[in-house]
C-alpha cells in the first residue's frame, strides 16, 4: 500500500521568503503524484500534479514542484510566498493502475506567513 | 457550473440521527469517491464507485453507506450518527480507469457536527 509522509506540520516564513515544503511517498511503481491547498474553511484545490515526463512540474499561483525517483520526494517550492498562501498543504499520491484507489494523502503542512 | 457539488454545507445534528449528504459532477467523471477529514486535517478515503459499482469499501462502520443513482451523482447516508461521526466530508471525482488517470476534483466539503 502506497503512504504520504510531510515532515513539516508547521512552516512560518516570511512574505516575499522562498518556500520549499517536503514530501515523501512510498510506492513499489510508478506514482501519480499531487499538491492540493486548503484555505481555511474551504474545499481542496489542486496545485499541480505529476504522470510523467519532466520531473519539474508548473502548477498554479507560482508553485511548482519537483520529482526525484531516487529520493522518492516531490517538494513544493515557490520563489516568494504572499500572506494569501497561508493555508494548509497536503501532499498525495494515487497509483498508477487507475483512480479506483483514490488518493492517499499525507497529514498536511500548514503554513504560515510573517508580515 | 460548479464541477463537483455538495449538499449540505454545513449539517448540525443530535446522536443517533440518520442523515444524508449529497453529491453531484458535471464534468463526466467516471469515478466518484467519500473522502473523510478529521479533526486534525487527515483526509481517508472511505468509498469510490466505479460505474455504480462499489470499487472499494474501506474499513468504514456499515452505518455509512454510499448509493448512487447514476454516474454523476454519489450520496453518503449515515445512520444512527455517533459524535465520532463529527468531521469534514469531502466528495471527489475522477476520469480513469485501464491504467490511466487524469485527476481528482473535490467538492467544497460538508462539515457535520454531532451532539
Amino acid at each position: 500500500a502506497q503512504s504520504v509522509t510531510q515532515p513539516d506540520i508547521h512552516i512560518t516564513v516570511s512574505e516575499g521568503a522562498s518556500l520549499e515544503l517536503r514530501c515523501n511517498y512510498s510506492y513499489g511503481a510508478t506514482p501519480y503524484l499531487f499538491w492540493y491547498v486548503q484555505s481555511p474553511g474551504q474545499g481542496l484545490q489542486l496545485l499541480l500534479k505529476y504522470f510523467s515526463g519532466d520531473t519539474l512540474v508548473q502548477g498554479i499561483k507560482g508553485f511548482e514542484a519537483e520529482f526525484k525517483r531516487s529520493q522518492s520526494s516531490f517538494n513544493l517550492r515557490k520563489p516568494s510566498v504572499h500572506w494569501s498562501d497561508a493555508a494548509e498543504y497536503f501532499c498525495a499520491v494515487g497509483t498508477s493502475g487507475g483512480g479506483a484507489d483514490g488518493l492517499t494523502f499525507g497529514k498536511g503542512t500548514h503554513l504560515i506567513i510573517q508580515p | 457550473d460548479t464541477a463537483v457539488s455538495q449538499t449540505p454545507k454545513y449539517l448540525v445534528t443530535q446522536m443517533g440521527n440518520d442523515k444524508s449528504i449529497k453529491c453531484e459532477q458535471n464534468l463526466g467523471h467516471d469515478t466518484m469517491y467519500w473522502y473523510k477529514q478529521d479533526s486534525k486535517k487527515f483526509l481517508k478515503i472511505m468509498f469510490s464507485y466505479n460505474n455504480k459499482e462499489l470499487i472499494i469499501n474501506e474499513t468504514v462502520p456499515n452505518r455509512f453507506s454510499p448509493k448512487s443513482p447514476d454516474k454523476a451523482h454519489l450520496n453518503l447516508h449515515i445512520n444512527s450518527l455517533e459524535l465520532g461521526d463529527s468531521a469534514v466530508y469531502f466528495c471527489a471525482s475522477s476520469l480513469s480507469w485501464g491504467g490511466t488517470n487524469y485527476g481528482y476534483t473535490f467538492g467544497s466539503g460538508t462539515r457535520l457536527t454531532v451532539v
